[in-house]
C-alpha cells in the first residue's frame, strides 16, 4: 500500500522558535496533502488541505500566518510551525491523496511536538 | 453537513470477547465509510473501507456493513486479542461538496482488551 512518512516523529523546543515538520509520500504522488492536529483523546481536526504549487485552503479558527504550509512538490509537504507557544504542543498528522477525486487518504505516522 | 456518531468508550473486553463498536452517519450524497485504527504514539491506520450500499470490509478479521437504511457502519470482530488495544475512528468521505473528498471523523472509541 501507499507509504507516507512524517519527519520529525518527536520535537521538543523552546517557546517562541518555529518547528518545520515533514510530510512526504514515499511511493506515490500526492496531489493533496491535509495536515491534522489531534488533541489527546480527541479525535483529529483538519487543518489545512493543500494542494502542490499552489496555497492551502485552512479551516476556520486556523492561523494561517502560525501554521505555514508548503507543498512544493508532489511528494513534500511542510508544515511550520512558527513562534510556538505551549499551547501549540499537539500530535501532528499529515494525510496524502493521489489523484483529485479520489476517496482514499494514506496517512502519515504522526509527529509529537512538545512546546516547553 | 456529515457528521459521524460513535460510542463512547473505553471499552473494556476480556480476550476472545465479540467486539461491537457502533457508528451512524450523516451524509448529503452517497459516502464512502472507513474504519481506522491508530495505534499509541502512531498514526491511523486504514482497516478496512465500504463504497456502496450493502457493501462489507473487512480485514484482519474485523467486519463492518455499510448500512444505507439504518445509515450505520457498525464494526465487529468476533474474537479480540490484546494487540487489538487502540482508538478505532470512523470516517466518511463523500464528493457532495464539489468533489473534495474531504474525510470526516468521529471522536473515536478506545478499546482496551485484558489478558
Amino acid at each position: 500500500g501507499a507509504v507516507v512518512s512524517q519527519h520529525p516523529s518527536w520535537v521538543i523546543c523552546k517557546s517562541g522558535t518555529s518547528v518545520k515538520i515533514e510530510c512526504r509520500s514515499l511511493d506515490f504522488q500526492a496531489t493533496t496533502m491535509f495536515w491534522y492536529r489531534q488533541f489527546p483523546k480527541q479525535s483529529l481536526m483538519l487543518m489545512a488541505t493543500s494542494n502542490e504549487g499552489s496555497k492551502a485552503t485552512y479551516e476556520q479558527g486556523v492561523e494561517k500566518d502560525k501554521f505555514l504550509i508548503n507543498h512544493a512538490s508532489l511528494t513534500l509537504s511542510t508544515l511550520t510551525v512558527t513562534s510556538a507557544h505551549p499551547e501549540d504542543s499537539s500530535f501532528y498528522i499529515c494525510s496524502a491523496r493521489a489523484q483529485r477525486g479520489e476517496n482514499e487518504q494514506f496517512f502519515g505516522p504522526g509527529t509529537r511536538l512538545t512546546v516547553l | 453537513g456529515n457528521s459521524v456518531t460513535q460510542m463512547e468508550g473505553p471499552v473494556t473486553l476480556s480476550e476472545e470477547a465479540f467486539l461491537t463498536i457502533n457508528c451512524t452517519y450523516t451524509a448529503t450524497g452517497y459516502p464512502s465509510l472507513f474504519w481506522y485504527v491508530q495505534y499509541p504514539g502512531e498514526g491511523l491506520q486504514l482497516l478496512l473501507k465500504a463504497t456502496k450500499a450493502d457493501d462489507k470490509g473487512s480485514n484482519k478479521g474485523f467486519e463492518a456493513t455499510y448500512r444505507k437504511e439504518t445509515t450505520s457502519f457498525h464494526l465487529e470482530k468476533g474474537s479480540v486479542q490484546v494487540s487489538d488495544s487502540a482508538v478505532y475512528f470512523c470516517a466518511l468521505s463523500d464528493g457532495a461538496s464539489g468533489g473534495s473528498y474531504i474525510p470526516t471523523f468521529g471522536r473515536g472509541t478506545s478499546l482496551i482488551v485484558h489478558p
